[in-house]
């Protein structure tokens, strides 16, 4: 089943303590990106990844790294998380950019930092 | 810069009845739409997408859009709305220049209720 998966689902953390979220696609998709999702803000983009060792900003990405060793995952780490980053995260992929392809969401992490 | 805006943070129709959630676009270049709908704990859903053609889109769960290029609007539609298609809804439009070709910038999100 084509699919994007995120792990954790549910992480509470404490302020400073390095987290690392997981995003894998199998569909060999070249574009990926992360998103925070905020009540009344709609989803915002962090980073972005064109294709392997390509990746690039996105509208909110203080304080987020991220990582495309491989085709198939995106790896979003947070290096000293604080409690404003507490929040809904997406992963999506879709097929290379200059088509017009949907991305694909996967299920969501929710990240509260205390 | 390309974005979208979705005037209505709530949309409340009856079932049998038929719904609209509105949606307005921004663009520097042609418009790219689609919408997305996020049930409750789940991840966001491509419902249907605009790249170019006719000017009325079909898409899943009996939605469609329509999309008008004078008042830059991509209103999406469904003739009878059913208490499950309460949800999330979101416009969003895609960057199709330069650096930033690929990305989706999305609107705030539309809830939909659709009462019994």
């Amino acid at each position: 089943e084509a699919q994007v998966t995120q792990n954790p689902r549910y992480l509470i953390t404490v302020t400073g303590k390095k987290l690392t979220v997981t995003c894998s696609q199998n569909m060999n998709h070249e574009y990926m990106s992360w998103y925070r999702q905020d009540p009344g803000l709609g989803l915002r983009q962090i980073y972005y990844s064109m294709n392997v060792e390509v990746t690039d900003k996105g509208d909110v990405p203080e304080g987020y790294k991220v990582s495309r060793k491989e085709k198939r995952n995106f790896p979003l780490i947070l290096e000293s998380p604080s409690p404003n980053q507490t929040s809904l995260y997406f992963c999506a992929s879709s097929a290379r950019p200059g088509t017009y392809n949907e991305q694909f969401f996967g299920p969501g992490t929710r990240l509260t930092v205390l | 810069a390309q974005s979208v805006a979705q005037p209505e943070d709530q949309v409340n129709v009856a079932e049998g009845n038929p719904l609209t959630v509105k949606c307005t676009y921004s663009v520097s270049g042609n418009p790219y739409l689609f919408w997305y709908v996020q049930y409750p704990n789940r991840g966001l859903q491509f419902l249907l997408k605009y790249i170019t053609g006719d000017n009325l889109v079909k898409g899943s769960y009996g939605f469609e859009a329509e999309f008008n290029k004078s008042q830059t609007s991509f209103h999406l539609k469904k003739p009878s709305a059913l208490v499950s298609d309460s949800a999330l809804y979101f416009c969003a439009v895609r960057d199709d220049r330069g650096s930033t070709l690929g990305r989706l910038y999305f609107g705030r999100g539309t809830q939909l209720t659709v009462w019994p």
